[in-house]
């Protein structure tokens, strides 16, 4: 079983560029979250992504947007970056059935960003 | 508005002792109670999680304290070890479980 794993580790951009954030999801889970964290934060939810849809999204401005592709992995994507984009960005897959809520969130290692 | 404070910020224990990390939330309509342990460049991991259903819950060296009425969780780390020296996040979702929201964290050190 392989776990959650991000590309790039880390990046290094300028203010006003685009990024993309990668994300490979745990075998067997078909539903990907993106967090961002700031230094000494804990985690905020950035959004979700269930069958290749947004399926919930945090207070973070439309310059944040997403993928899921049919693997269920994942892209973030964030454009006009600002210094304040700055961040740990984490993904984290799980497991969501119809029927009920879904368990057993697994993060990835995060991929640091950094705006200058 | 943050609807998870966690505390301490940072807490020191010898080797052996508790570890007692609090955690207060404002949504009532939380309904899973996890605990996350970060180490530096790791991702955070699922150390232990409760549900408002019961009180308490225990795995090996950690336990989950859960006052429903108060609004308040705590983290219980019996025996802690140099090894548990990370930072430990409290973390609360709605049911449904589309978005954790997390306290802002501890940072744990355990002296040997």
């Amino acid at each position: 079983e392989t776990g959650v794993t991000q590309s790039p580790t880390h990046l290094i951009k300028t203010r006003g560029q685009q990024v993309t954030l990668r994300c490979s999801s745990q075998s067997g889970h078909n539903t990907v979250s993106w967090y961002q964290q700031a230094l000494g934060q804990g985690p905020q939810f950035i959004f979700q992504y269930y069958r290749e849809e947004e399926n919930g999204r945090g207070n973070f401005p439309p310059r944040f947007s997403g993928l899921q592709f049919p693997n269920y992995s994942s892209e973030l994507n964030v454009n006009a970056l600002e210094l304040d984009d700055s961040a740990l960005y984490l993904c984290a897959s799980s497991l969501k059935t119809d029927s009920g809520p879904h368990y057993g969130y697994t993060f990835g290692s995060g991929t640091r960003l950094t705006v200058v | 508005q943050q609807q998870v404070k966690q505390s301490p910020q940072s807490l020191i224990v010898q080797k052996g002792g508790i570890s007692i990390i609090n955690c207060a939330y404002e949504n009532t309509a939380f309904d899973y109670f996890p605990w996350y342990q970060q180490f530096p460049g790791k991702g955070p991991a699922l150390l232990i999680a409760i549900r408002p259903d019961v009180s308490e819950k225990k795995e090996g060296r950690f336990t989950i304290s859960f006052n429903k009425s108060a609004k308040q969780f705590s983290l219980h780390i019996m025996d802690s070890q140099p090894g548990d020296s990370a930072t430990y996040f409290c973390a609360a979702s709605p049911a449904g479980r589309r978005a954790l929201t997390f306290g802002s964290g501890t940072r744990l050190q355990v002296q040997p």
